[in-house]
């Protein structure tokens, strides 16, 4: 079993709606919690960075961290085509050794219809 | 957006030859990563660095090394490359350890 479980998608929503992006993960000791969103052929772009428990809203875009149920969501409001991309859910326990390993999730495939 | 640039951008070889990917980063940042990204298993770490000459192992860290003699610079070499390290390979950076990694835009490797 994968530390970091994301369903794969696709996911299809129309234009406007309210987008819910989950990750649920087994390893207690992950506080740091990240979103990255892919387009094909690029790199992952940081969306949402949050520490320990609880929301963080940045424009249209709301991440919600429930520790005490390792569960993670990214809610997208009045969704664009340009959302569409692949969405990254990644985390780690912060320091440990020499660096900041992150255990990425393998991503959900978003595509925001007209 | 960070001032990362990975190259070569794409690249094809045969098995067994030495293969070298290059990051470097204009942000003065003290951590870089490597990443490979494979279908089914996401991103997952290879070696990273926490300074000069300074590098430790990540998760599939076998059949590759890596230098990093300038701060600028991170290297990752494939000393003979395998058909299953046929993948696409991110460069993060980030200034402290706690600060989120951004990453490059990937070199698409094919080893046939």
């Amino acid at each position: 079993q994968k530390e970091v479980e994301q369903d794969p998608g696709p996911l299809s929503v129309p234009e406007g709606a309210i987008v819910s992006l989950n990750c649920t993960y087994s390893n207690s000791a992950f506080q740091y919690f990240m979103w990255y969103r892919q387009y094909s052929r690029k790199g992952p772009e940081l969306l949402m960075y949050t520490y320990s428990s609880g929301n963080k809203e940045d424009g249209r875009f709301t991440a919600q961290v429930d520790k005490s149920s390792k569960y993670i969501s990214l809610f997208i409001r009045d969704s664009q085509p340009s959302d569409s991309a692949t969405y990254l859910c990644a985390m780690s326990a912060g320091l440990t050794g020499g660096g900041n390993k992150l255990t990425f999730g393998t991503g959900t495939q978003l595509k925001v219809e007209l | 957006d960070a001032g990362i640039t990975q190259s070569p951008r794409h690249k094809v070889t045969e098995t067994g030859t030495p293969v070298t990917l290059r990051c470097h980063q204009t942000e003065n940042h003290r951590y870089m990563y490597w990443y490979r990204q494979d279908p089914g298993h996401g991103l997952r770490l290879i070696h990273y660095s926490y300074g000069v000459k300074d590098t430790d192992k990540g998760e599939v860290s076998d059949g590759y090394s890596v230098s990093r003699s300038k701060t600028e610079d991170f290297l990752l070499t494939l000393e003979s490359a395998t058909s299953s390290q046929t993948s696409v390979y991110f460069c993060a950076i980030s200034g402290t350890a706690d600060q989120p990694q951004h990453f490059g835009d990937g070199t698409r490797l094919s080893i046939l």
